[in-house]
């Protein structure tokens, strides 16, 4: 299986900080990775898809790069709203795999 | 505006069979594939494996001997039968629709069920 590995695990930061999340695979994944967004109680919600394309009506504060092994999910100015645990996904072969987790909590 | 709705027990006893049901609104189940996603209380997501509109299946080998996914297009519904389960199967399970970009193979879930806690408990 491969593996992802998501850092930090944990963030504390502030309305309108700059925040960066790394996905790490343990093989190479091409484009073939997703973002996901949760909040608590709810189902995640995609964020971006093939490392890069911002899903519809996904704000434009939420970038996605990367390909290979290591990919970075940022959010430009964060948002009260954004305060949520976030997920990467790889399709690239099965079974498709999640990252554990990054929690972004306020400062 | 397509919408997902898990429904089934929330609570099954050790040993027997966790059954659960996803009816699909506002769209064809036709056309997409259709997954099944689980999150101990907690922790992480786990997939456990997808159907897609012809009927073909993927599993995810931790949980394949176990696992069923089947789908019903007249009732717009697909569902979930997880065999002799543990505590360690108590999670909250979602259904989710898969999509892709078009002529490629950049999958991703992009609606979701609410999710149907399901707890293992004599």
């Amino acid at each position: 299986d491969i593996q992802l590995t998501q850092s930090p695990s944990f963030l504390s930061a502030s309305v309108g900080d700059r925040v960066t999340i790394t996905c790490r695979a343990s093989q190479g994944i091409s484009s073939y990775l997703a973002w996901y967004q949760q909040t608590p109680g709810k189902a995640p919600n995609l964020l971006i898809y093939a490392a890069s394309t911002l899903q519809s009506g996904v704000p434009s504060r939420f970038s996605g790069s990367g390909s290979g092994t290591e990919f970075t999910l940022t959010i430009s100015s964060l948002q009260p709203e954004d305060f949520a645990t976030y997920y990467c996904q790889q399709l690239n072969s099965y079974p498709w795999t999640f990252g554990q987790g990054t929690r972004v909590e306020i400062k | 505006q397509v919408q997902l709705q898990e429904s089934g027990p929330g609570l099954v006893k050790p040993s027997e069979t966790l059954s659960l049901t996803c009816t699909v609104s506002g769209g064809s189940i036709s056309s997409y594939y259709w997954s099944w996603i689980r999150q101990p209380p907690g922790k992480g997501l786990e997939w456990i494996g997808y159907i897609n509109y012809s009927g073909s299946t993927n599993y995810n080998p931790s949980l394949k001997s176990r696992v069923t996914i089947s789908v019903d297009t007249s009732k717009n519904q697909f569902s979930l039968k997880l065999s002799s389960v543990t505590a360690a199967d108590s999670a909250v399970y979602y259904c989710a629709r898969i999509s892709w970009f078009p002529g490629s193979s950049w999958y991703y879930f992009d609606y979701w069920g609410q999710g149907a806690l399901v707890t293992v408990s004599s």
